[in-house]
């Protein structure tokens, strides 16, 4: 069994429009997160969550929104989408320290 | 601010050769940890292995093991045997990993 678990793993979209990338994940930790990993492969935080409740939220442009209907779902949503916005995004969940990650979300977008 | 840092970009190793990779944690924190991160090609991120500050004895996980200096705030990461599955880039962070450092890009030449 994945233990994260993010889909798509690929997408690509248009300029403009709006998307989702849904993680999972069935390792029971409390706090989730949402990275973005540009082409030079540096990793940034996004935001994090903790029992469903949104706890950093870094200087990311408010067309992401994201979404935790459970402690074991954090989605992402993009309204709006821009060229900047394609990269590798990685959902990644914690028992309070150390990571387990997904295994990424190559957004494209043209 | 903390901050966590690699200076190298990239390196090479001889198959076979054991390898250092660096990375340095610029903390007031007297408690602290260095996780280590594996991305190879495919992208997805792959923990190895972890110390804490605390911790009485270096870190080693098969043939990864971290030379860690408490005076100097380092965990380097040492891959001893190298072999050509071990290019990759390679990540360090700190507990909470709200910032991973800009990655190694190592290169295992046969």
């Amino acid at each position: 069994d994945t233990a994260v678990s993010q889909t798509p793993k690929y997408l690509v979209t248009q300029m403009g429009n709006d998307k989702s990338i849904k993680c999972e994940q069935n390792l029971g930790h409390d706090t989730m997160y949402w990275y973005k990993q540009d082409s030079k492969k540096f990793l940034k935080i996004m935001f994090s969550y903790n029992n469903k409740e949104l706890i950093i939220n870094e200087t990311v442009p408010n067309r992401f929104s994201p979404k935790s209907p459970d402690k074991a779902h954090l989605n992402l949503h993009i309204n709006s989408l821009e060229l900047g916005d394609s990269a590798v995004y990685f959902c990644a969940s914690s028992p309070g320290s150390g990571y387990t990650f997904g295994s990424g979300t190559r957004l494209t977008v043209v | 601010a903390q901050k966590i840092t690699q200076t190298q970009p990239g390196m090479f190793v001889q198959e076979k050769e054991a390898v250092t990779l660096d990375c340095t944690y610029d903390t007031s924190d007297p408690s602290y940890g260095l996780f280590w991160y594996k991305q190879p090609s495919s992208g997805e991120m792959i923990f190895l292995i972890y110390q804490g500050s605390y911790d009485q004895q270096n870190a080693t996980e098969g043939r990864y093991s971290l030379n860690f200096q408490k005076a100097r705030k380092s965990a380097n990461l040492v891959i001893s045997a190298s072999q050509l599955g071990d290019s990759a880039m390679y990540f360090c962070a700190p507990p909470r990993q709200l910032t991973f450092g800009s990655g190694t890009q190592l290169t295992v030449l046969p």
